[in-house]
C-alpha cells in the first residue's frame, strides 16, 4: 500500500514567522499532490494542489514544493498567523485513489 | 465552501444496531466518497462512488455499506455497529472529468458506538 507521512507530528511557530510543514510519500508513481487544512470540528479543506510536472506553485501566503527525486512535498506558509492554527496533511495520487498523511498540528504562538 | 452536508453532525448508538449516515451534495460532481479518520491514521477509504449505482470498495471495507440512487446522495450504512466503527466519518466529492482534482469534504459525523 501507499506511505504518506511527515516528518514532525507538532510544530509551533511565533505569529508573523514563516512556517514550513514536510511530507514525505512512498509511490514514485504519484502523479498529483494535495495539502489540506484541517481546523477542530471541521472536515478537510482544500489548501493548495500541485502536480508532478510542477516543481513549485505558489498561492496566497502559501507555496508547495514537490522534490520528486527524493519524493519529498513541503508546504510552507508565510507570515504565519493565528489563524492557521490547525492540523495539516497531505494527500497523494496515482489514479483514482487519494491517500492521506496523518497530519502536522501546527501551532501559532501569539 | 463546496455545498456538502452530513447528517447526522453526532450521533450515539448501541452495539448491534444499525446506522446510517447521509451526505447531500449540490456540486452535482460525478465522484463521492465515504472515509473514516481515526488517530494515528490518516484518512481511510471505506467506499466510493463513480455515478449513480455505481459504487466500489476502499481498503476499510468491511462492515460497511453504500448506495447512491441519486447523483446528490450518498449513504453509508452500518448493518450491525461495532465498537471497533466508532470514528469519525467524512464525506468527499470530486470532479475529475479532465484531469486530477482535489476532494472536497464535508464537516463530518462522529460516531459513537456503545
Amino acid at each position: 500500500g501507499e506511505s504518506v507521512g511527515l516528518h514532525l507530528p507538532t510544530l509551533s511557530v511565533q505569529e508573523g514567522d514563516n512556517s514550513i510543514i514536510n511530507c514525505a510519500y512512498s509511490n514514485s508513481a504519484s502523479d498529483y499532490f494535495i495539502w489540506y487544512k484541517q481546523e477542530s470540528g471541521k472536515g478537510p479543506q482544500f489548501i493548495i494542489d500541485i502536480r508532478s510536472n510542477m516543481d513549485k506553485r505558489q498561492g496566497q501566503r502559501v507555496t508547495v514544493l514537490l522534490n520528486k527525486t527524493v519524493k519529498h512535498l513541503s508546504l510552507q506558509i508565510a507570515a504565519t498567523q493565528p489563524g492557521d492554527s490547525a492540523v495539516y496533511f497531505c494527500a497523494e495520487t496515482a489514479g483514482n485513489q487519494f491517500y492521506f498523511g496523518t497530519g502536522t498540528s501546527l501551532t501559532v504562538i501569539p | 465552501d463546496a455545498g456538502i452536508t452530513q447528517s447526522p453532525r453526532h450521533k450515539v448508538t448501541e452495539t448491534g444496531t444499525p446506522v446510517t449516515l447521509r451526505c447531500h451534495q449540490t456540486e452535482n460532481h460525478r465522484y463521492m466518497y465515504w472515509y473514516r479518520q481515526d488517530p494515528g491514521h490518516g484518512l481511510r477509504l471505506i467506499h466510493y462512488s463513480y455515478g449513480v449505482k455505481d459504487t466500489d470498495k476502499g481498503e476499510v471495507s468491511d462492515g460497511y455499506s453504500v448506495s447512491r440512487s441519486k447523483t446528490e446522495d450518498f449513504l453509508l450504512t452500518l448493518e450491525s455497529a461495532t465498537s471497533s466503527q466508532t470514528s469519525v466519518y467524512f464525506c468527499a466529492i470530486s470532479d475529475r472529468r479532465n484531469s486530477n482534482q482535489p476532494q472536497h469534504f464535508g464537516d463530518g459525523t462522529r460516531l459513537s458506538i456503545l
